[in-house]
């Protein structure tokens, strides 16, 4: 089965910088990779998406690149807020959806 | 509210009690999934459906745990036999095919 690993489980940024968080996975038939973002106590909230057959996307503040060779994706947000601060969640899949471990955000005013 | 709703959203039972949980998709979703999600971890698949029928299920999901859709439409998931392990929060989505699964608020079950 799908195996997805994520780093790093934490990170720490002054608002203002960028933040890049990096996952893996095993199954090279995986071919959607969505992030979720998800605050204490609330539920996941899908930010991006990408499909296999496309290299890089982005929206405002948020992009993801997928290279499926290495079987590796990223997530970068730029210009980050303190509403940016949340676990983050990657996640690959076939059918089933495998999610990785998660990345606590902190972004410090 | 067109979103996906889970019922309850809290649950207390004893150890060896049986509970069930509803989920409610949005509407035109063909797919519901199931996952646990426990503290610090991200959430683990449990079961998928696709229209009525069950077509995945995670090998790591004991036999007192079943799931139905029977109509295509909602879903609900039961636990027998419950152990403290089994504490956690269970966490619904649904989406058209694979893509862009929005998930629901969670139950969150306490075994004591």
């Amino acid at each position: 089965g799908e195996n997805v690993e994520q780093h790093p489980s934490t990170l720490s940024v002054q608002e203002g910088d960028s933040a890049v968080i990096k996952c893996t996975y095993s199954d090279s038939a995986s071919n959607y990779f969505p992030w979720y973002k998800q605050e204490l106590g609330k539920r996941p909230q899908l930010i991006i998406d990408i499909r296999s057959n496309v290299g890089e996307k982005k929206d405002q503040r948020i992009a993801v690149t997928l290279n499926k060779t290495a079987k590796h994706f990223s997530l970068h947000i730029t210009e980050t807020q303190p509403e940016d601060s949340a676990v983050y969640f990657c996640a690959a899949t076939y059918n089933d959806m495998r999610f990785g471990a998660g990345t606590r955000l902190t972004v410090k005013p | 509210d067109t979103g996906v709703s889970q019922d309850p959203r809290h649950k207390i039972t004893k150890r060896g009690q049986n509970v069930t949980f509803r989920c409610d998709p949005i509407s035109e979703h063909n797919r519901l999934y199931w996952y646990r999600q426990t503290l610090g971890q991200g959430p683990e698949f449990l079961t998928y459906f696709q229209n009525e029928a069950q077509l995945e299920k995670s090998r790591l999901l004991s036999d007192r745990f079943s799931a139905e859709r029977p109509k295509g439409s909602f879903s609900t998931l039961e636990i027998q036999r419950t152990e403290q392990g089994d504490s956690a929060m269970y966490l619904c989505a649904s989406s058209i095919e694979k893509y862009e699964q929005y998930f629901g608020p969670g139950t969150r079950l306490t075994v004591t």
